[in-house]
């Protein structure tokens, strides 16, 4: 089973509009969560990241927020622009984890219209 | 700085061939990882190399299989082609013992 699950699969917002990204996630013992945005056809870049003493994060347009109790974060895209059309994708890692254990969410894939 | 490069851009095999994918790291990193993306989906990870010999696997077959060179460029290998090989490859550096890694724009591999 994926331990980190993200919703909505997909969706469609207006330029210019706001939209906000899950994450929920179960990996134990937490160490940090990580936000990329992933072009199509290209590789991921990060936008942020947050260690569990770190409630929010914010990148420009983009602001992360994190509930360590919960095991949930958000990614909020503020006034979105046509670029901002990509996947997104959030990956948790355990304290114990090496970057080849980080568990990968299958991503959001956003599209914003004119 | 050219950044994380990879080639080919693009591949199209048929089943039970071999593929070799290509990957030049970052300037100044010396550890390289490589991800398995299928459509719609997050990326899988492979293997990582550092100091030309294999750190950590992911559940990937021995069909899987990789090579780090003396400058830290790398390569992954694929035998025995199947179908559900088509996906993303990506590639991702970083200097050893830090956390963040940088991706490649990726290869896409199509097995017919």
């Amino acid at each position: 089973k994926n331990q980190v699950e993200q919703s909505p699969q997909s969706l469609i917002i207006l330029e210019g509009k706001n939209c906000t990204l899950q994450c929920n996630y179960t990996v134990s013992p937490f160490s940090n969560l990580r936000w990329y945005k992933q072009d199509t056809g290209r590789g991921p870049v990060s936008l942020t990241i947050m260690t569990f003493s770190e409630n929010t994060k914010s990148n420009g347009r983009y602001t992360a927020t994190l509930d360590a109790d919960t095991k949930q974060s958000s990614l909020h895209i503020t006034a979105s622009q046509l670029s901002d059309s990509a996947s997104y994708i959030c990956v948790a890692q355990r304290e114990t984890d090496s970057w080849g254990k980080f568990q990968f969410g299958a991503g959001t894939q956003v599209v914003v219209t004119p | 700085d050219a950044g994380v490069t990879q080639s080919p851009t693009h591949l199209i095999k048929t089943r039970g061939q071999q593929v070799t994918l290509r990957c030049s790291p970052k300037s100044g990193h010396d550890t390289v990882s490589w991800y398995q993306q299928a459509l719609g989906q997050g990326p899988q990870f492979i293997f990582q190399y550092y100091e030309e010999e294999e750190r950590q696997r992911g559940n990937f077959p021995d069909r899987f299989s990789g090579h780090q060179f003396p400058n830290y460029s790398s390569e992954l290998n694929v035998n025995a082609l199947l179908l559900g090989d088509s996906a993303l490859y990506l590639c991702a550096s970083s200097p050893s013992g830090v956390d963040e890694q940088f991706f490649g724009p990726g290869t896409r591999l199509t097995v017919l």
